[in-house]
């Protein structure tokens, strides 16, 4: 398997604009989760789905942040309109149901900077 | 509520000297308790994980871990450093009582290896 893939790997987009950010999970993985990294912030969990549903979006931090999840191989996450404060890398994870003790494993990530 | 905490944002060590990073941890039951390293523009990767058993871990590239049930810890540790290790540690706890996939990073340590 080639492993968790995300696209696009940087995206430079202007404040205001809609951003679209895309992740393949590895096949036969239940769990999705999608993180954001900064230097302020460290790694933050936004959502995780769970067999193509969102179990938990507390850390989703605003209305313009949507995920979805539409089947078990693609998974997006939305932010519009976009602001320079949520210039962060992105990352995407998946892990297989074998009990909790299963690690997860990440995608390279999405390099995001809102001018 | 589960979380960690990584006390030292750096550690710094000689490239053949044994090292430490450290993590404790906080679950309102019993722990699944891991380890994950990030180079410099890449996503996170598993490095060892403790679920139950020999309170010794050992994981990649030689890395081992020490599960510490009476002071909530859990320390990463080597023999011998090598300056490849230099990278950024993140040490995460997932609560079994909570019976979801929802994994708490703590906010990193950064470890640099001197030649």
């Amino acid at each position: 398997d080639a492993g968790v893939i995300q696209s696009p790997r940087h995206e430079v987009t202007e404040m205001g604009q809609e951003v679209t950010l895309r992740c393949k999970p590895i096949s036969g993985h239940d769990y999705l989760f999608w993180y954001r990294q900064t230097m302020m912030r460290g790694l933050e969990l936004l959502i995780y789905f769970n067999n193509n549903v969102p179990i938990d979006d507390s850390g989703m931090p605003e209305d313009r942040f949507s995920a979805k999840m539409p089947n078990a191989s693609f998974s997006t996450l939305k932010i519009q309109p976009s602001e320079p404060r949520d210039s962060a890398v992105y990352f995407c994870a998946s892990s297989p149901f074998s009990g909790l003790g299963t690690e997860a494993f990440f995608g390279q990530g999405t390099r995001l900077t809102v001018v | 509520a589960q979380s960690v905490a990584q006390p030292e944002d750096q550690v710094n060590v000689a490239e053949g000297n044994p090292l430490t990073v450290k993590c404790t941890y906080s679950v309102s039951g019993n722990p699944y308790l891991f380890w994950y390293v990030q180079y410099p523009n890449r996503g996170l990767q598993f490095l060892l994980k403790y679920i139950t058993g020999d309170n010794l871990v050992k994981g990649s590239y030689g890395f081992e871990a020490e599960f510490n049930k009476s002071q909530t810890s859990f320390h990463l540790k080597k023999p011998s450093a090598l300056v490849s290790d230099s990278a950024l540690y993140f040490c995460a706890v997932r609560d079994i009582g909570r019976g979801a996939g929802k994994s708490t990073f703590g906010d990193g340590t950064t470890l640099t290896v001197k030649p």
